[in-house]
């Protein structure tokens, strides 16, 4: 079953601009982490955010978690050509903490 | 310091052929996991292994498919016999001693598998 879903499903924009996605997820959790893949490479892990955790930064990362409301964004400030990859939620339920389920993720291009 | 490797990086085979899918995790990491990837599905994990021995594989899709892992540098993904929709990526990731769901997993580049 999925838990986590990102919203949008792609975004475009302009470099220098910021990009916030964001995640939904349906049952309580141990901690909820965001990946980046590039194409044709394979997941990295950007920023891990327990559910006692509000926000967390990460150079020009910044997640937070609003547990009541079951959602989580991750912003990107000043977003650079590099960016450009999909961004994948994971979250971890809170009775089985091993297990991980990943999102659809969201498709990011950074325009010139 | 090396990451996941994955080898092949592509496979193209025909149907009904056995594919080998190889994994080598990180050295020191407890936790070994098989996902595939696709874009109607997304990621799904296929199996997961703690300290070599396979914990929970309720993901793998049927009997055609089956994961070792002998020792804590290698593990394999098998289909046996492959069909046209296993094509796919393939990723194997591996994450340290916490525990899967508290420790980051750290991604291999994958193999595009291809069957024809």
């Amino acid at each position: 079953s999925q838990q986590g879903e990102e919203d949008p499903q792609a975004l475009s924009i302009q470099e220098g601009e910021n990009a916030t996605m964001n995640c939904s997820y349906k049952t309580s959790i141990n901690n909820l982490q965001w990946y980046r893949q590039n194409s044709g490479r394979g997941l990295v892990h950007l920023i891990l955010i327990r559910s006692n955790e509000r926000e967390k930064h990460s150079g020009r990362l910044r997640v937070t978690l609003d547990t009541s409301k079951k959602s989580s964004s991750l912003l990107i400030t000043a977003s650079r050509a590099a960016d450009t990859a999909s961004y994948f939620c994971a979250t971890v339920p809170m009775n089985r903490d091993d297990k991980i389920i990943f999102g659809k993720g969201t498709r990011l291009h950074i325009l010139p | 310091d090396a990451g996941v490797i994955q080898s092949p990086r592509h496979e193209v085979t025909e149907m009904g052929q056995e594919v080998t899918l190889r994994c080598k995790p990180i050295s020191g990491h407890d936790y070994l996991f098989w996902y595939r990837q696709t874009m109607m599905r997304g990621l799904e994990l296929l199996i997961y292994f703690n300290n070599n021995v396979p914990i929970d594989d309720s993901g793998m899709p049927e009997d055609r498919f089956s994961a070792k892992m002998p020792n804590a540098s290698f593990s394999t993904l098998k289909i046996q016999p492959s069909e046209p929709r296993d094509s796919a990526v393939y990723f194997c990731a591996s994450s340290g001693r916490l525990g899967s769901g508290n420790q980051p997993q750290h991604f291999g580049d994958g193999t595009r598998l291809s069957i024809l």
